[in-house]
């Protein structure tokens, strides 16, 4: 079974710090990974996704995938309290975009 | 941006009632949206892929029966739980891909909190 992994935290960052969330993924044949934010009591909202080896970077928000690890992280830079929330990593299931398979989230908390 | 709406947001039944929740794509045609249930402190798991026009198509360990999916129009998704109970109290969340060029353009509705009492 297709499996995405995150560790759940609590991942405490100071304001300002560099928030390093990561996912590993076992299906080898996973092309694309979304990172989505999800606020208490809201539904996900589209971070980023990332489909080529290396770094995607958007604002503060870097993406990074290595395929040949199985793992695509989630840089947040300059870390802000409105950035605490949990952070979801998803992939596809099977060629179907809209058919995600997310991991169990990492939640991050920014202290000022 | 597209938009996905959800309604009700939040809505409480009395075990073995029938609470139907619905799913419309505001500015984009969908022919296929997605239904997710998300349980406190846990991650979205997929429930169905709703197809305009034709028969949903269930994940393993959801039973179509229980939970009704109907995707009569390009813009309208319904999930009808039906003969609530407690164990269905979640979040339900629907999502939509807009058939546009971009890759990733998956929109995810609101959500509606369902208590079983």
């Amino acid at each position: 079974q297709k499996e995405v992994e995150q560790n759940s935290g609590p991942l405490s960052v100071p304001e300002g710090a560099i928030a390093s969330l990561n996912c590993t993924y076992s299906d080898r044949g996973s092309q694309s990974f979304f990172w989505y934010r999800q606020y208490s009591g809201k539904s996900p909202e589209l971070i980023m996704f990332i489909y080529s080896n290396g770094d995607k970077e958007d604002g503060r928000f870097t993406a990074q995938l290595n395929k040949a690890s199985q793992y695509v992280s989630l840089l947040i830079r300059d870390s802000q309290p409105s950035d605490s929330a949990t952070y979801l990593c998803a992939a596809p299931q099977g060629d179907s975009w809209g058919k995600l398979q997310f991991g169990a989230g990492t939640q991050v908390v920014v202290t000022p | 941006g597209a938009v996905v709406s959800q309604h009700p947001s939040w809505v409480i039944c009395k075990s073995g009632t029938s609470v139907k929740i619905e799913c419309r794509s505001l500015d984009f045609q969908a022919t296929t949206m997605f239904w997710y249930r998300q349980f406190p402190k846990q991650s979205l798991m997929l429930m169905a892929t709703s197809n305009e026009g034709s028969k949903a198509t269930y994940e393993q360990g959801v039973e179509k029966d229980k939970f009704l999916i109907n995707h009569a129009s390009l813009t309208l998704s319904t999930l009808t739980v039906t003969s609530a109970h407690p164990e269905d109290s979640s979040f339900y969340i629907c999502s939509a891909k807009d058939p546009g060029p971009l890759m990733g353009e998956l929109f995810f509705g609101e959500g509606s909190r369902l208590t079983v009492l």
